[in-house]
């Protein structure tokens, strides 16, 4: 009963350090989305993904690149981290992008100094 | 542009009824989702609604008028338990889930 799993839950960088956040998941979904939540603000999606070897930009993809090598996991990565990226992530996968609802880790807290 | 409108927050008591709207611009639309989200965790699906009309899952409902662009969120008998933010989001024409802030919803004693 794992789902979706995000490593790690918490993490504080250094301005211009790189970090990769992780994501599996156990359901064969098809769909992953990875997204960031800030204070008064609602969810914006980052990248996402259609299926394995497939990535797209979301709403918000500037300073951040997604990797889907197989099909059960989807990396975020933040090259240079900067204050603004401070925040936290969540991912989601869902077994297609219509009816069915996505369903979502427990999330990365990021703190970038 | 695209714009989900909720309200911040709202303060119930235990045991009553408590309404959460939720209005919505968006470029074409595929279908509305709520979600409750608990501080610190992640979200979790309450309810989908794609025609006009009324969907009810036990003490949770959710409602729909796509020609005004509404819906709400209706919670019976409120436990202590559903503190917690409830956040609506609608699929657009490209089936991207556009997503509302969040009502934080206080349930007093």
């Amino acid at each position: 009963n794992a789902g979706v799993t995000q490593t790690p839950k918490f993490r504080v960088l250094k301005t211009g350090q790189s970090m990769t956040l992780l994501c599996a998941q156990d359901m064969n979904h098809e769909y992953m989305y990875w997204y960031r939540q800030d204070p008064g603000m609602g969810l914006r999606l980052i990248h996402y993904s259609v299926g394995e070897g497939t990535t797209a930009k979301g709403e918000v993809p500037d300073g951040y690149n997604v990797s889907r090598l197989k099909k059960q996991n989807f990396l975020l990565g933040l090259e240079s981290a900067a204050p603004s990226q401070t925040s936290v992530y969540f991912c989601a996968s869902s077994s297609d992008r219509e009816v069915t609802p996505q369903h979502f880790g427990d999330g990365t807290r990021l703190s970038i100094l | 542009g695209q714009n989900i409108d909720q309200p911040t927050e709202m303060t119930a008591t235990e045991g009553a009824i408590v309404q959460i709207n939720c209005t919505y611009q968006t470029s074409g639309f595929n279908g509305l989702f709520w979600y409750q989200q608990h501080a610190g965790e992640a979200p979790t699906f309450l309810s989908y609604n794609v025609l006009d009309g009324l969907e009810e899952k036990g003490r949770f409902s959710s409602f729909l008028s796509r020609s005004k662009g509404y819906s709400y969120l209706l919670l019976k008998e409120l436990q202590m338990k559903d503190s917690a933010s409830y956040l609506c989001a609608v699929q657009d024409s490209n089936y991207q889930l556009i997503w509302g802030a969040g009502t934080k919803l206080i349930i007093k004693p």
